[in-house]
């Protein structure tokens, strides 16, 4: 089945500094991406739409100088969040859509963010 | 914009039970409609979909039936099993395939 890869997994780092996630399909190829945040006991948040090729689009009151979004190939895109603070800890998912599985979207199993 | 309405848990059942997660929403046209179930541990996983009115999803014994008139996709289990102990969201998805999540519905099977 499709798969989903996220790195990575659990990420410790001091406020301040940026962090990188990266978002990979597997086994195939995906044009468009969603970048998800999940705070405990919530649901997700759509923060932003991933497009290869062009400027991410983002969910209103998602700070875009913040979450910096690079869709670099058909396969990967990445999620940077830049300066961060203990305020953006949480878990980011993401997750895209297979073309032909009757838009069915594959999620990765998610990055564990916590800024000290 | 869209919105989903589902049930708050958590939610505590012995196994064999009937199980029944409430999911209504609002959206504009005529969405796809999803259950998602995220076991400990591991990232949300498919379990059943309709794509209009009136289509029955159905995975691993768990049924949803897209409600057009009711605004509805209830997720039901005649006899829920120790396994099934997950985090359930509901989500409506629109023509740009963005998914909107319900709050997640948190079950407990006990053997």
């Amino acid at each position: 089945g499709a798969v989903v890869s996220q790195h990575p997994s659990r990420v410790i780092c001091k406020s301040g500094t940026s962090v990188k996630i990266e978002c990979r399909s597997l086994d195939f190829q995906a044009t468009t991406m969603f970048w998800y945040r999940q705070f405990p006991k919530k649901s997700l948040m759509l923060m932003a739409t991933s497009n290869e090729g062009s400027k991410a689009t983002y969910e209103q009151g998602v700070e875009k100088d913040k979450f910096l979004i690079n869709h670099a190939s058909l396969t990967l895109s990445t999620l940077t969040v830049t300066s961060a603070h203990p305020e953006d800890s949480s878990f980011y998912i993401c997750s895209a859509p297979r073309t032909g599985q009757g838009e069915t979207q594959y999620f990765g199993p998610g990055t564990r963010l916590l800024v000290l | 914009g869209d919105s989903v309405t589902q049930m708050e848990g958590p939610v505590t059942l012995s196994e064999e039970a009937f199980l029944t997660i409430n999911c209504t929403y609002t959206a504009t046209g005529y969405p796809s409609l999803f259950w998602y179930v995220q076991y400990p541990g591991e990232g949300l996983q498919l379990l059943l979909k309709a794509t209009k009115a009136d289509d029955k999803g159905s995975n691993k014994g768990f049924e949803a039936t897209y409600r057009k008139e009711t605004t509805s996709f209830h997720l039901e289990k005649g006899s829920v099993q120790v396994s099934d102990s997950a985090v359930y969201f509901c989500a409506p998805q629109g023509g740009s395939e963005k998914l909107v999540f319900g709050k997640g519905t948190k079950l407990t099977v006990n053997p």
